[in-house]
């Protein structure tokens, strides 16, 4: 357990509305990642940040946007939520020694956008 | 760029019978490679993992792989299956480096035990 949680677990939306969710880690990791996992696609790498207000895109940003105020929480914001980002959304730290590290993931957020 | 290859998205086998979970990666870079576990309704959880050293690998639940650098193959093994392994399992690979680690998935098998 990596004291990953993530909030809200499930959430049903309206095409069109903002969506903010969150990540939040208790021993202070460095890297924060977030996927979406699709059937047939596994997991994709959305955004990833890598410090407090350090960021980037991973490979199926479009739509999304990422904020890291505190070192302990990652947000993942839809701003205008389309059906096509209906998914499972999963966060996850890296942990290790450097050159070692393992990705963890959270429990995940069941998105329905209707 | 790295890519994974896990050519059987389903694989039914029956409870105490052997199991193969085949992973095929590219990758022109030395890698790391990774099996997790999915339960349903759950997150990842991280069976095992190769950085270096042996190729073979002994992770959680009885569950092994071995690293065929020449095959590019990271094959995940049971010897005997429980109805409790029914769940979807991934094989990732990122680069052997530090920091920033991108880890590629790929498509997951859905492994299948029944009495």
């Amino acid at each position: 357990d990596a004291g990953i949680t993530q909030s809200p677990r499930h959430k049903v939306t309206e095409t069109g509305t903002p969506v903010t969710l969150r990540c939040h880690q208790t021993e202070n990791h460095r890297y924060m990642y977030w996927y979406r996992q699709d059937p047939g696609h596994g997991l994709r790498l959305i955004h990833y940040s890598y410090g407090v207000k350090d960021t980037d895109k991973g490979e199926v940003s479009d739509g999304y946007s990422v904020s890291r105020s505190k070192t302990e929480d990652f947000l993942l914001t839809l701003e205008s939520a389309t059906s096509s980002q209906t998914s499972v959304y999963f966060c996850a730290i890296s942990s290790g020694l450097a050159g070692q590290e393992t990705q963890y993931f959270g429990p995940g957020t069941r998105l329905l956008v209707l | 760029a790295q890519s994974v290859t896990q050519l059987d998205s389903q694989v039914p086998v029956f409870e105490e019978a052997p199991v193969e979970l085949r992973c095929n990666y590219s990758s022109s870079v030395s890698v790391y490679l990774f099996w997790y576990v999915q339960y349903p309704n759950q997150g990842l959880q991280l069976l095992l993992k190769y950085l270096s050293g042996s190729t073979l690998v002994k992770g959680i639940n009885g569950f092994e792989a071995e690293f065929n650098k020449s095959q590019t193959s990271f094959h995940l093994r049971k010897p005997s299956v429980h109805i409790s392994d029914t769940a979807e399992y991934f094989c990732a690979v990122s680069r052997g480096n530090t920091g920033f680690q991108k880890l590629v998935f790929g498509t997951g098998t859905r492994l299948l035990v029944s009495p």
